[in-house]
């Protein structure tokens, strides 16, 4: 089946230790995106790429960064991780930047700080 | 820009009894809108969604959702709960003037009792 997947499905690590979290897509789509989801509240956007055009959300902390290598991957690179930072990320994809588009997610990675 | 108020952070109904999840938008031009549902340790699924023609929406797991403009409303509806419906319910809305602009609620919960 044709999805969204992010690995690993939980990540820990240290404060201040910088962390990867992948996402890989096999729908061939074109826009990939990632937000932040915290307990208990609606995922907020962090940024996106519509192909390899990046668009950062403007109150993104500059500690987030992204790469998309291809279409099917991408990462999210978290430089040196706060206790705030603890969340669950989530990984979306969609065919196209139009407003008619749903997201497909993936499972999401939750990431631990200790 | 557009926005989105659900209605209750959690809802409690017994199994067999009618769902219904509020989310009410805010938007000045027609919106384009979803929902989702996320299961625990799960990322978002799409339930249904309204673009435009028949403003009755039928979706997955026997939920639909109507979109009443009058009301500015789009409430979930599932005329007898499961078990199996236990989870996290997201509104969202998007422009459909402004590209990739999807705005999430921040979600209800909705508990089954046996």
């Amino acid at each position: 089946d044709a999805m969204v997947i992010q690995n690993p499905r939980y990540q820990v690590t240290q404060f201040g230790k910088p962390v990867t979290l992948s996402c890989s897509q096999t729908l061939n789509h074109n826009v990939m995106y990632w937000y932040q989801q915290k307990s208990s509240q609606a995922p907020k956007l962090l940024f996106h790429y519509y192909d390899k055009d990046f668009n950062n959300e403007a109150d993104t902390p500059d500690n987030f960064q992204s790469r998309r290598p291809n279409t099917s991957f991408c990462f999210l690179d978290i430089r040196s991780p706060g206790l705030g930072d603890a969340a669950m990320y989530l990984c979306a994809t969609s065919r196209g930047l139009d407003s008619n588009q749903p997201q497909h997610f993936g499972d999401g990675t939750r990431l631990s700080i200790l | 820009a557009q926005s989105v108020t659900q209605l209750g952070s959690h809802v409690s109904v017994s199994e067999g009894a009618l769902v219904l999840l509020r989310c009410n938008y805010s938007s000045s031009v027609p919106p384009y809108l979803f929902w989702y549902v996320q299961y625990p340790n799960q990322g978002l699924q799409l339930l249904l969604k309204y673009t435009t023609g028949a403003t009755l929406v039928k979706g997955i797991n026997g939920f639909e959702a109507e979109f009443k403009k009058s009301e500015t409303s789009f409430h979930l509806t599932k005329p007898s709960a499961h078990m199996s419906d236990a989870a996290e319910y997201f509104c969202a809305v998007s422009d459909r003037y402004n590209n990739n602009d999807m705005r999430f609620g921040a979600g209800t919960r909705l508990t089954v009792k046996p």
